[in-house]
């Protein structure tokens, strides 16, 4: 079975700084893609960035970056220059077989 | 363009009632998939659609079923409703494959007391 593990419940960073939520996972496939979604208090579910398992170039959204590891199965987003506006939950997950495997979350607090 | 509307956005129903949540996809999305969000378990992947036809399924109880009509838009029902089933139920829908990613709704938030 796949499983999705975000160790860190919660993290803090000062506005403008870089912050790296980490991401682990656990598939037998070897075709998948990844995903970071965020989750403001409005509950939308919004895509902050892509990573296609076959690709090893890292994705690159704007400020929104990741570090992919296949071998290692890690998947860690990195923004920079936070902002006020990223506040929110941060959810790392996994597709194959048509369905979305969800890690825990994160909240991301971002101190003025 | 229009994105995942999902009706209604709050509801409150009692033990044993059945409940019926409508989820509209983006316009030409054949794909949607529901999921339920809990504090203790998180998001969790109750099915997914494509093309009318059921492509997946999670591991839920045979009280949640879905369905999607010809114009892509999808239904969940909810018989005999537990105080458990309480959660945001969010829907998502995409192209085809989800390759690209999915855009979520902003969900149907149900209390069952």
């Amino acid at each position: 079975a796949q499983t999705v593990t975000q160790s860190q419940p919660e993290m803090s960073v000062q506005e403008a700084e870089t912050v790296t939520l980490s991401c682990t996972y656990d598939t037998s496939e070897s075709d998948y893609y990844l995903f970071w979604y965020k989750q403001p208090p409005s509950r939308q579910m919004i895509l902050v960035i892509r990573q296609e398992a076959y690709k090893q170039q890292n994705a690159t959204e704007n400020r929104f970056s990741v570090n992919f590891q296949k071998a290692a199965k890690s998947f860690s987003l990195k923004i920079s220059d936070s902002q006020l506006g990223d506040a929110a939950m941060y959810f790392c997950a996994y597709r194959a077989n048509s369905k979305l495997t969800f890690g825990k979350g994160i909240t991301l607090s971002v101190r003025p | 363009k229009a994105g995942v509307t999902q009706t209604p956005r709050y509801l409150i129903k009692t033990r044993g009632q059945q409940v019926t949540l409508s989820c509209s996809p983006i316009s030409g999305h054949r794909s949607v998939s529901w999921y339920q969000q809990t504090p203790g378990q998180g998001l969790q992947f109750l099915f997914e659609y494509f093309s009318e036809t059921q492509r997946n399924k999670g591991n839920f109880p045979g009280r949640f079923s879905g369905r999607q009509f010809s114009n892509s838009r999808s239904e969940m029902n909810v018989s005999t409703l537990e105080l458990g089933d309480s959660a945001l139920y969010l829907c998502a829908s995409s192209s085809g494959t989800g390759n690209y990613g999915y855009t979520f709704g902003s969900g149907t938030r149900l209390t069952v007391v």
